[in-house]
C-alpha cells in the first residue's frame, strides 16, 4: 500500500505566518510521529499520537508549536507566528503501535516538508 | 535531548571493507533500531534488536546490543558504494515504549 505521505513538500513563508504541515500516515497505523531535522543531524522528536490521542508532546519547542490527529488517521502540526529559526525538514513517521507485533514502534517516515522562513 | 549518540561521527572507507558503527544510549530501553538516510532524504528502517538479544543480523548487515554497557554496533561488511549515507541508531524508552529518540548519526562514505 502506500506510505507516509506529507504536504506541502516545500514551504516558503514569511516571519510572523502561521503555517500547515500535514501528515498522511501508512492506513492502519495507530502511532504517528512529528520531528524536526536539521542538516547533518538526526531527527530531533517532538511529539507522537497513538489513535487521536497526543502521548507526548516534550519535544515541542514552545507553544507556538501543536499538533492534531482529530480523527486517528491525517495529522496536522501548526507553527504560529513563524520565526527564522523554524526553518528546517519536518518530518512524519507512522508506526504500527502498540498491542501489535515486536515491531510495533519501526518507524516508517514520510519525505518530510522543507519549511523556509524569510 | 539525544538518547542515542553515534560514534564516529564520520567513517570513510574503500568499498569492500567493513565499515563499523557504535550507538551509545542512556535509559533502559525496551528496543533499539538502526535507520539510513541517503543524501538528506527519508529515512529507512534497517533493523530492530529487542533488549533480549544480542546480536541480529540482515542481509550483509550485523548488530550487537550490549544492555550493561547501553550501547550497540553496527556492522556493514563487504561495503558498496551504495552504502555511502548517514547511519542513525534509535531508542525507545522503557517506560514510554512508543516514544523514539534518534542520535546524531555517522555519515558513512564509501571510497570507490
Amino acid at each position: 500500500g502506500a506510505g507516509v505521505s506529507q504536504s506541502p513538500r516545500y514551504k516558503v513563508t514569511k516571519r510572523g505566518q502561521d503555517v500547515a504541515l500535514r501528515c498522511d500516515p501508512i492506513s492502519g497505523h495507530v502511532s504517528l510521529y512529528w520531528y524536526r531535522q536539521a542538516l547533518g543531524q538526526g531527527p530531533e522528536f517532538l511529539t507522537y499520537f497513538n489513535y487521536e490521542a497526543q502521548q507526548d508532546k516534550s519535544g515541542l519547542p514552545n507553544d507556538r508549536f501543536s499538533a492534531e490527529r482529530p480523527e486517528g488517521s491525517i495529522s496536522t502540526l501548526t507553527i504560529q507566528r513563524t520565526e527564522q529559526r523554524d526553518s528546517a525538514m519536518y518530518r512524519c513517521a507512522s508506526s504500527p503501535g502498540p498491542g501489535t507485533s515486536g515491531s510495533y514502534n519501526e518507524q516508517f517516515f514520510g519525505p518530510g516538508t522543507r519549511l523556509t522562513v524569510l | 535531548s539525544q538518547q542515542g549518540e553515534e560514534d564516529p561521527q564520520a567513517l570513510s572507507i574503500q568499498e569492500g571493507e567493513n565499515a563499523t558503527m557504535n550507538c551509545s544510549y542512556k535509559t533502559s530501553i525496551n528496543n533499539l533500531q538502526w535507520y539510513r538516510q541517503n543524501s538528506g532524504r527519508g529515512l529507512v528502517h534497517l533493523i530492530l534488536i529487542r533488549s533480549n538479544e544480542r546480536e541480529k543480523h540482515s542481509g550483509r548487515l550485523r548488530v550487537t546490543l550490549d544492555t550493561s554497557k547501553k550501547s550497540s554496533s553496527l556492522l556493514i561488511t563487504a561495503s558498496r558504494a551504495a552504502d555511502t549515507a548517514s547511519y542513525f541508531c534509535a531508542t525507545d524508552e522503557y517506560s514510554s515504549a512508543s516514544k523514539i529518540i534518534f542520535g546524531s548519526g555517522t555519515r558513512l562514505s564509501i571510497r570507490p
